[in-house]
């Protein structure tokens, strides 16, 4: 069964540095999404990408995020200058199409900042 | 997801009883529903959706309720299993949007 992709699985980063999250989407899904879930929290949306752009975005996404599709097949969230609250589980989605519809998630990259 | 330290409500039921997991969701233009379980360390998986068009679907052993007046949905399980153990979610989304709201969950234990 085609499965959401994440790497990496666990990262630990020291406060102020940058960290790249990498998925690979199911291949022919044309939306994708990432969202977090903070410890003790619910899962949170973040962004979702379309055709290349971004489509939607929540106030959590300011600045310090960035989402690109380097090729076809891998999907990445940045975030530039990581700080102490950017600690959660970032998960991966993506669907068929956009809206209404099944979304299909990663099994999530654990961010650790200390 | 590392629901560790989540203070969830949580609900507590014996091996091949029914569970009936309750939520109710924030926004009255919402028209498509899904839910969802995740189990410790992993991400959510989808069960079950509704449309706002429809009250009530059935899955293989799971049913969703929808009540629009007072923005309500329910999850129920029949004759709920270990395997069962998780937390489960809903989520909705509204036209126009590409996002969804997650809710707060609910921890289901499966007692043997």
């Amino acid at each position: 069964e085609p499965e959401v992709t994440q790497t990496p699985s666990h990262q630990v980063t020291q406060m102020g540095q940058e960290v790249i999250l990498r998925c690979v989407p199911i291949s022919n899904h044309l939306y994708f999404y990432w969202y977090r879930q903070i410890l003790g929290q619910k899962v949170e949306f973040l962004v979702s990408f379309y055709n290349n752009e971004i489509s939607e975005k929540s106030e959590i996404f300011d600045d310090q995020f960035s989402v690109e599709r380097p090729d076809g097949s891998n999907f990445t969230l940045k975030i530039r200058s990581t700080k102490l609250e950017d600690s959660a589980m970032y998960f991966c989605a993506s669907s068929v199409g956009g809206g209404a519809g099944e979304l299909f998630f990663g099994e999530g990259s654990r961010l650790t900042v200390l | 997801g590392e629901n560790v330290g989540l203070h969830l409500p949580t609900l507590s039921v014996q091996e091949g009883d029914n569970s009936i997991i309750n939520c109710a969701y924030s926004n009255s233009a919402s028209d498509y529903f899904i839910w969802y379980k995740q189990e410790s360390g992993k991400g959510p998986q989808f069960i079950i959706d509704i449309r706002s068009n429809m009250d009530k679907r059935q899955g293989q052993r799971v049913t969703v309720l929808l009540n629009k007046t007072v923005k309500h949905l329910s999850l129920q399980i029949a004759a709920t299993q270990p395997g069962d153990s998780a937390v489960y979610f809903c989520a909705e989304n509204s036209p126009g949007t590409y996002k969804y709201i997650f809710g707060t969950g609910t921890r289901l234990k499966v007692l043997a």
